[in-house]
């Protein structure tokens, strides 16, 4: 099956500045890679997501990043904000309609204002 | 995106009791997943409810103690049965919808077992 590893676990960073979070996975077959948000007492909230047709998506100060070769994928937020302070889940799948998500563990982003 | 409606929301339950979790969909959808988030872990697949048939369940977790229904395209129920401690978590209802299947989560229920 599909596994899932995130890096870093936690990460903190000065308001205004970027932030990055690395995911890699084992399955070469997967093509559907989402980003989650969540925070505090609430559910994951699907923030941005790429497939494996594309190398590169942005959605205003979020963006991701796909390497199919290295099998890797990466989160990059610029300009962060304190409310940008949450845990963000990655997670990879097969897009067949009928696979469930596999998650990383997490990172939670400290953002200091 | 879809409404995903879970009740209860939030439970305190006795060990050794079982709690049915329901998961309510405002339009028909073809997969429902159940996860689990343990504090401060990350997610989890529990199984997949499967309409009309039994769930697939993911290695780890058995029909015996979290007995699972998906009787229609927009509902679903998950047991934990005899709880413990150890099953105090954040269990997530979760589907996929739209052309590119993204997968949307439920409020979640947050059982504490005391």
């Amino acid at each position: 099956g599909e596994n899932v590893e995130q890096h870093p676990s936690t990460l903190s960073v000065q308001e205004g500045d970027s932030a990055v979070i690395k995911c890699t996975y084992s399955d070469s077959a997967s093509n559907y890679f989402p980003w989650y948000k969540q925070e505090l007492g609430k559910r994951p909230q699907l923030i941005i997501d790429i497939r494996s047709n594309v190398g590169e998506k942005k959605d205003q100060r979020i963006a991701v990043t796909l390497n199919k070769t290295a099998k890797h994928f990466s989160l990059h937020i610029t300009e962060t904000q304190p409310e940008d302070s949450a845990v963000y889940f990655c997670a990879a799948t097969l897009d067949t309609g009928r696979r469930a998500l596999t998650f990383g563990s997490g990172t939670r982003l400290q953002v200091q204002p | 995106s879809a409404v995903i409606s879970q009740k209860p929301s939030r439970d305190i339950c006795q060990r050794g009791t079982s709690l049915t979790i329901q998961c309510q969909v405002d339009s028909q959808v073809t997969m429902m997943f159940w996860y689990r988030q343990q504090p401060g872990q990350s997610l989890t697949l529990i199984a997949t409810a499967n309409q009309g048939s039994e769930a697939t369940y993911e290695s780890g977790f058995v029909i015996d103690k979290f007995p699972i229904s998906r009787p229609n395209l927009t509902f679903s129920t998950l047991t934990v049965s005899n709880m413990s401690p150890e099953d105090s978590s954040i269990y997530l209802c979760s589907v996929g919808q739209g052309p590119g299947n993204t997968i949307y989560f439920g409020e979640g229920s947050w059982l504490t077992v005391v």
